[in-house]
């Protein structure tokens, strides 16, 4: 299948373990975030998403937390899972939601068994 | 399994040809935008057509142009082609604008030799 993870900062985590994916956005105006999570030879999907005048959002297994001071956006998995090895993308937007989004470097997440 | 499909799956091209990649949209979704992701990097917004007009446009040169068509179905063209236009290919298709998510295709990766 396709490779979207080389050349990609690596995560390695055991599972069962939680895992801390970073991000640096780009842009101060960004209004509102997303985390895709890519899986080789799929296209990006959904994760979780986060506006600006929010610090934290939890779902099911995940947390994003946005520090817009220092611009970081991070995506917490709990309990980690084989399913859960990919590459995951933060992604931000000005103003359009969930369109036109400008995507971030990925990070591949590597679950060991 | 989000509904949008790609065609033709791989494709290889020469440089100066052009070519013409397929998107197929869920029924109903009347807003198409296509990324390109180069081996290893995030997805670049390249435009987003709303019925049938195009509605944005990323950082990508005129020989980038699309279609969107009534039948929930859209085209990318891309004429002269360069060695740098290989990459993976995605559409994404949602509702409306702004407010809904954006589901993904599994991508066409065009090859320019």
């Amino acid at each position: 299948g396709e490779s979207v993870g080389l050349h990609l900062p690596t995560l390695s985590v055991q599972e069962g373990d939680n895992s801390i994916i970073n991000c640096a956005y780009s842009n101060s105006a960004s209004d509102y975030f997303i985390w895709y999570k890519q899986e080789s030879g799929k296209g990006p999907q959904f994760i979780i998403d986060i506006r600006s005048n929010m610090d934290k959002r939890q779902g099911q297994r995940v947390t994003v937390l946005l520090n817009k001071t220092v611009k970081h956006l991070s995506l917490q998995i709990a309990a980690t899972q084989p399913g859960d090895s990919a590459v995951y993308f933060c992604a931000e937007s000005i103003g359009e939601g969930y369109q036109k989004v400008t995507f971030g470097i990925g990070t591949k997440l590597q679950v060991i068994p | 399994e989000t509904g949008v499909t790609q065609s033709p799956t791989h494709l290889i091209k020469t440089r100066g040809q052009q070519v013409t990649l397929r998107c197929s949209s869920q029924s109903g979704h009347n807003t198409v935008s296509w990324y390109q992701q180069a081996l290893g990097q995030g997805p670049q917004f390249i435009f987003q057509y709303y019925r049938e007009e195009e509605n944005g446009r990323g950082n990508f040169p005129p020989r980038f142009s699309g279609l969107q068509f009534p039948n929930y179905s859209s085209e990318l063209n891309v004429n002269a082609l360069e060695l740098d236009d290989s990459a993976l290919y995605l559409c994404a298709s949602s509702w409306d604008r702004a407010s809904d998510e954006q589901f993904f295709g599994p991508g066409t990766r065009l090859t320019v030799l």
